[in-house]
Formats: C-alpha cells, sequence, structure tokens
C-alpha cells in the first residue's frame, strides 16, 4: 500500500487551462503539504493542511486553491495555468515536526 | 527567517570513497534537522533526522550531527557506492504559530562512478 499516493504522475496541458492534482494519505497523519520543485532541483512549501484547516500559505498566486475534503487527502486546484506553472509538485504528510515528511512520488506537469 | 545553506554540487566521487555534504542553517528557536535523498524520478525520501543538540542521525551507513554550535547538519558516509548517487538535500522543521514547516537547502547532486 502506498503511503502517500498522488495522480496523476504526468500532466501535460495548455496554457490557460484548468487543472487538478489529487493527494491521499493512508497514514493516519494530521498534516498535509504541497510543495513545488523547479527545474534546478529547489523545493519550495506551498500550503499545508492540519485536519482540514488551511494553517500554511505562502505566497502563491490564487490562481492555485487547495482543497482537504478530510485529514487525508489534500488536492490542489490550478486556474489558468501559465508556463512558468511548470515543475514537480510534491504532496507530503507529517505528524509533528519530529517525525519529518512522507512524501508522494510528485506530479510532473508540463504547460504547454 | 529560516534558512538552509548546502554546498553546490555536482559532486563526482569513485565507489567507496568518502562522502561530505556540508549543511548550515539559520533557524529561530530549536529546529529539528534532516536529511533527505531523492533518486532520479522519484518523490524524497527522508534518510536521517536529529532533533537536538548533539543528537546523530545514522540510515544506510551515513551519518549526521546536530552541531548547535556551529549551526550545522553535515552528512557523511565512509564508502559510497553506485546506488547512492542521487541528489541530497538537508532540510529543517520548526513548529509553532506557522505550523510545521520544512525548509530545503539548494539540494547537492552525487554521481558515484566505477
Amino acid at each position: 500500500d502506498t503511503a502517500v499516493s498522488q495522480t496523476p504522475k504526468y500532466l501535460v496541458t495548455q496554457m490557460g487551462n484548468d487543472k487538478s492534482i489529487k493527494c491521499e494519505q493512508n497514514l493516519g497523519h494530521d498534516t498535509m503539504y504541497w510543495y513545488k520543485q523547479d527545474s534546478k532541483k529547489f523545493l519550495k512549501i506551498m500550503f499545508s493542511y492540519n485536519n482540514k484547516e488551511l494553517i500554511i500559505n505562502e505566497t502563491v498566486p490564487n490562481r492555485f486553491s487547495p482543497k482537504s475534503p478530510d485529514k487525508a487527502h489534500l488536492n490542489l486546484h490550478i486556474n489558468s495555468l501559465e508556463l512558468g506553472d511548470s515543475a514537480v509538485y510534491f504532496c507530503a504528510s507529517s505528524p509533528t515536526q519530529y517525525y519529518g515528511y512522507t512524501f508522494g512520488s510528485g506530479t510532473r506537469l508540463t504547460v504547454v | 527567517g529560516n534558512s538552509v545553506t548546502q554546498m553546490e554540487g555536482p559532486v563526482t566521487l569513485s565507489e567507496e570513497a568518502f562522502l561530505t555534504i556540508n549543511c548550515t542553517y539559520t533557524a529561530t528557536g530549536y529546529p529539528s534537522l534532516f536529511w533527505y535523498v531523492q533518486y532520479p524520478g522519484e518523490g524524497l525520501q527522508l534518510l536521517l533526522k536529529a532533533t537536538k543538540a548533539d543528537d546523530k542521525g545514522s540510515n544506510k551507513g551515513f551519518e549526521a550531527t546536530y552541531r548547535k554550535e556551529t549551526t550545522s547538519f553535515h552528512l557523511e558516509k565512509g564508502s559510497v557506492q553506485v546506488s547512492d548517487s542521487a541528489v541530497y538535500f538537508c532540510a529543517l522543521s520548526t513548529s509553532g504559530g506557522g505550523g510545521n514547516k520544512l525548509t530545503f537547502g539548494t539540494g547537492t547532486q552525487l554521481k558515484v562512478e566505477l
């Protein structure tokens, strides 16, 4: 059983489209995250939810909207996609700060 | 704010060579420190961690010691293998009003050759 699973693994879409990425964890963790990894491998946090409540919202364009229907799921919806949104998006979960995160395998988004 | 500085890569070593990847940090409060590894085409995996000063994290032959006096958490391995080729990320975590947030270094690519 995959601990943190993301779908889809690859996503190729045209500029201006709207797309969603789904994430589910079966670890019973209370906190989930979205990170963006750019072409230089730099990782930056986008959002964090704790028990369905948004607790971290970094400086991210409001075209990006996270949704957490329950503590095991955190989805990311992106409106009006732009070329600069091309990246790998990672979902992660954690119990507390002392245990680090468990990451999903990533979604490679390519905007053409 | 919090930040992590890692040595730049890529680092190329021969098999069985000694590895050190430097990592220093700036943080408010008392962070937990981590090393993550990312193999090609995969997500990040936790390699090791340390939650307080002088703790040593270890896993799969890799070690790192939390040095508060030098704000460092350098990754070491005595004898690397080709299978260790990956990108290594140093990270710190603090909790508080802003939630549990991992701040990553820029990553160091390691290539091990026969």
